[in-house]
């Protein structure tokens, strides 16, 4: 039984780039949730995806925005790349059936570093 | 709103002797409370949560943390720490009306011969 898979593990942009990360979660979730975890500090919540529709935000602009597919996959987008971007983008996944008590499983991250 | 306090940055002890990780929590409503460990490189692995049912957890690799609502807190610890526990360790927090996780900043754990 596959985890949570996230691609591609290291990316390199430049400032204002636009970048795509992806998300297959793990079989059988329903429910994808993107995290950002700068250098030496605590993973920080974009976003959650359920059924194909953003369910809740986190405080992040505009700039990042995502998509979840009918096989539940996820993508997140960051348009007008800035350097404080940069940082470690976690997926998890989980299975919408008692919110707040279902864990959530994390994928390896995708490491993002915008120059 | 909900919140975690990890209140020590980094934890230093040497192998064979307990752990003790702690965290203070802040929740409007009653909370779900979660350790997750994070070695070097790789994904956040889940080590416990409590849900509401008994106040003291069991995880995985001997780790257990106890929840105390007149204390606000649930600290983790290990009565015996391993060369491999060195890592980073957080305290997260979920509950209504969400069930987004807000963590902490971490705690460091190194393990010393």
């Amino acid at each position: 039984d596959a985890g949570v898979t996230q691609s591609p593990t290291h990316l390199i942009k430049t400032r204002g780039q636009q970048v795509t990360l992806r998300c297959s979660p793990k079989s059988g979730h329903d429910t994808v949730s993107w995290y950002q975890q700068a250098l030496g500090q605590g993973p920080q919540f974009i976003f959650q995806y359920y059924e194909e529709e953003e369910r809740q935000r986190g405080n992040f602009p505009d700039r990042f925005s995502g998509h979840q597919f009918p096989n539940y996959s996820s993508e997140l987008n960051v348009n007008a790349l800035l350097l404080g971007d940069s940082a470690l983008y976690l997926c998890a996944s989980s299975l919408d059936r008692v919110p707040s008590t279902d864990t959530q499983y994390f994928g390896p991250g995708t490491r993002l570093t915008v120059l | 709103a909900q919140s975690v306090t990890q209140l020590d940055s980094h934890v230093s002890v040497s192998e064979g002797t307990p752990v003790l990780l702690r965290c203070n929590y802040s929740s409007s409503y009653s909370p779900s409370l979660f350790w997750y460990v994070q070695h070097p490189n790789k994904g956040l692995q889940l080590l416990l949560k409590y849900t509401s049912a008994a106040t003291l957890v069991k995880g995985i690799n001997g780790f257990e943390a106890e929840f105390k609502k007149s204390e606000t807190s649930f600290h983790l610890t290990k009565p015996s720490a391993h060369m491999s526990d060195a890592a980073e360790y957080f305290c997260v927090v979920s509950g209504p009306p969400s069930d987004k996780l807000t963590f902490g900043t971490g705690t460091q754990l190194k393990v010393e011969l």
